[in-house]
């Protein structure tokens, strides 16, 4: 059980083009779903945590024009690169925990973002 | 501040047993999580602790003492496989994951 899928795995695009990244919770609703980043031999960095039908919060340091989240249902959420650049090339992992706030995060397998 | 501390990197042979340790000071407590991240791929989880003591799962077990701020992961009969970054994390009051930057685990034959 618990099984959160993630997609796409890898992205090369251009410079300026936005990129969306699909988080699933497959066997279990998600209230709350987390978006990381992730950058080479360096720790998990949480962008935001999104709970659904409603806004996602931002880490601070982190623009929400530039990464827009989605949180449409219970099983579903989305990261949005807007107008991505090669700084935002990333190694991007989202998670999702089942009802109730001590249970743990489940990871996707991660989106590779590169842009060129 | 929130601070989580692990060791950097650990080196073990295959077939013994290693313990990595992580201490923590976090405002208020809600349970300590590991998890297992083996390079270029998502976290795993591998244990949760809120109460006192051990807790075994198979080959992999987790210790925690909320009064010394401390938590042990210990893997025994350690195989090549076993060789990946383990990530301690603390759910604060608040219910937010405070993460520590992981311990690079090298399993050697």
């Amino acid at each position: 059980g618990a099984v959160v899928s993630q997609h796409p795995s890898w992205v090369i695009c251009k410079s300026g083009t936005s990129v969306k990244i699909e988080c699933r919770s497959l066997d279990f609703q998600a209230t709350t779903m987390f978006w990381y980043r992730q950058f080479p031999k360096q720790s998990l960095m949480l962008m935001a945590t999104s709970n659904e039908g409603s806004k996602a919060t931002y880490e601070q340091g982190v623009e929400k024009d530039k990464f827009l989240i989605n949180h449409a249902s219970l099983t579903l959420s989305t990261l949005t690169v807007t107008s991505a650049h090669p700084e935002d090339s990333s190694f991007y992992i989202c998670s999702a925990r089942d009802r109730g706030e001590s249970q743990p995060q489940h990871f996707g397998d991660g989106t590779r973002l590169s842009i060129l | 501040g929130q601070n989580i501390d692990q060791p950097t990197e650990m080196t073990a042979t295959e077939g013994a047993i290693v313990q990595i340790n992580c201490t923590y000071q976090t405002s208020g407590f809600n349970g300590l999580f590991w998890y297992q991240q083996h390079a270029g791929e998502a976290p795993t989880f591998l244990s949760y602790n809120v109460l006192d003591g051990l807790e075994e799962k198979g080959r992999f077990s987790s210790f925690l003492s909320r009064s010394k701020g401390y938590s042990y992961l210990l893997l025994k009969e350690l195989q090549m496989k076993d060789s990946a970054s383990y990530l301690c994390a603390v759910m604060d009051s608040n219910y937010q994951l405070i993460w520590g930057a992981g311990t690079k685990l090298i399993i050697k034959p």
